[in-house]
Formats: structure tokens, sequence, C-alpha cells
């Protein structure tokens, strides 16, 4: 079973369309995370839920929202998309709190949204 | 800033050793995180280090110098598979991840 798995893997869309990505971890953690990998291969966070509240919301703009129904789901939705919007998106999970032993991030397989 | 520094890319040979280093500036300092990153893929964890010194695993070593902001990931023996990118990351005093760019690894027979 994927740990972390995410959908759709692809996307390809029109500028101005909303569309969502779904993400789901069965590893029982308390932390997830949307990370946006772009074509330099910076892996930057872009939110960071811990137990369905949200802990860390960097500079995004607000047609990013995400949504965490419970700890085992984060999914993100994105309004009115751009061009700079084309990058692949990474969840991920953790055991979240401050044991450094647990701070192990686990991705999911990513999903390649392409804005044409 | 916090920033993090990895060469773009190296070339090795198969069956020999190779070193990727990486310094770190951070706000406080948690931890050290090499993850591997084959293409196309997600990145997948190899390796922790918070104390000072080396860490082995495997074909895999991992070292880190606190008061240097420096670390490195020695891969031995190796094997076209190793061919990926591999990142660097540091945990900062909020325990979030400043990610580097990652190292390209080229593999050649």
């Amino acid at each position: 079973d994927t740990a972390v798995s995410q959908t759709p893997k692809y996307l390809v869309t029109q500028m101005g369309n909303d569309k969502s990505i779904k993400c789901e971890q069965n590893l029982g953690h308390d932390t997830m995370y949307w990370y946006k990998q772009d074509s330099k291969k910076f892996l930057k966070i872009m939110f960071s839920y811990n137990n369905k509240e949200l802990i860390i919301n960097e500079t995004v703009p607000n047609r990013f929202s995400p949504k965490s129904p419970d700890k085992a789901h984060l999914n993100l939705h994105i309004n009115s998309l751009e061009l700079g919007d084309s990058a692949v998106y990474f969840c991920a999970s953790s055991r979240g709190g401050t044991e450094l032993s647990g701070n192990t991030i686990y991705f999911g397989e990513g999903s390649w949204l392409t804005v044409v | 800033g916090q920033n993090i520094d990895q060469p773009t890319e190296m070339t090795a040979t198969e069956g020999a050793i190779v070193q990727i280093n990486c310094t770190y500036q951070t706000s406080g300092f948690n931890g050290l995180f090499w993850y591997q990153q084959h293409a196309g893929e997600a990145p997948t964890f190899l390796s922790y280090n918070v104390l000072d010194g080396l860490e082995e695993k495997g074909r895999f070593s991992s070292f880190l110098s606190r008061s240097k902001g420096y670390s490195y990931l020695l891969l031995k023996e190796l094997q076209m598979k190793d061919s990926a990118s591999y990142l660097c990351a540091a945990m900062d005093s909020n325990y979030q991840l400043i990610w580097g760019a990652g190292t390209k690894l080229i593999i050649k027979p």
C-alpha cells in the first residue's frame, strides 16, 4: 500500500480554470504538507497542517487553498490557474511535533501540473 | 537568511566512490537530512544527522559538522541506479526544513 498517495499524477489544464489535487496518507502521521518543486528543482513548502490545523502558510497566492477534512487527508485547491503555477506539487507527511527522530518526511509521488 | 548550498551536478564512474557536499546556514539547527530523488519521482529519505560525525548505512554514509555548517553524503560502490538527484535539507529552530536545489549525480559505466 502506498504510504502517501496523491491524485491526479498528471494534470494539463487551461489558464483560468480551477483544479484540485487530493492527498491521503495511511501512516498515522499528524502532520501533512504541500510542497511545490519548480523548474529549478527547489522544494518550497506551501502549507503545513498538524491534526487538521494550519500551522504553516508561506507566501502563497490566496488562489491556493488547502483543506484538511481529517488528519489523513490534505487537499489542495487552486483557483484561476496561471501559467506560473505549472510545477510539480508534492504532498508529504511526518509524525510532526518536536521529536527530532520523528521528523522524517515521506513524500507522495507528485502531481505534475501544466497550465497552458 | 537561510541558505543551503550544494553542487548542481556531479559525474562519477560505476563502482567508484563519490562525496556530495552541502553547506547550510539556518536560524537554529535541528538536524540535516539527505533525500534521493530519481527523475520524475518523489524524494525518498536517505539519512538524518543531528550529532557531529559519520552515520553509515550500507553503501551510503552521511557526515555532519555542526560547527562548520557542513555535511556530506558518501556513496560507495556506485551503481547505475544511483543516478539521481540528492537533496540536502536542514531543519531550523522551528523544525522547518530548508531545502537545497539538489545535486544531480550522473553515473557512467
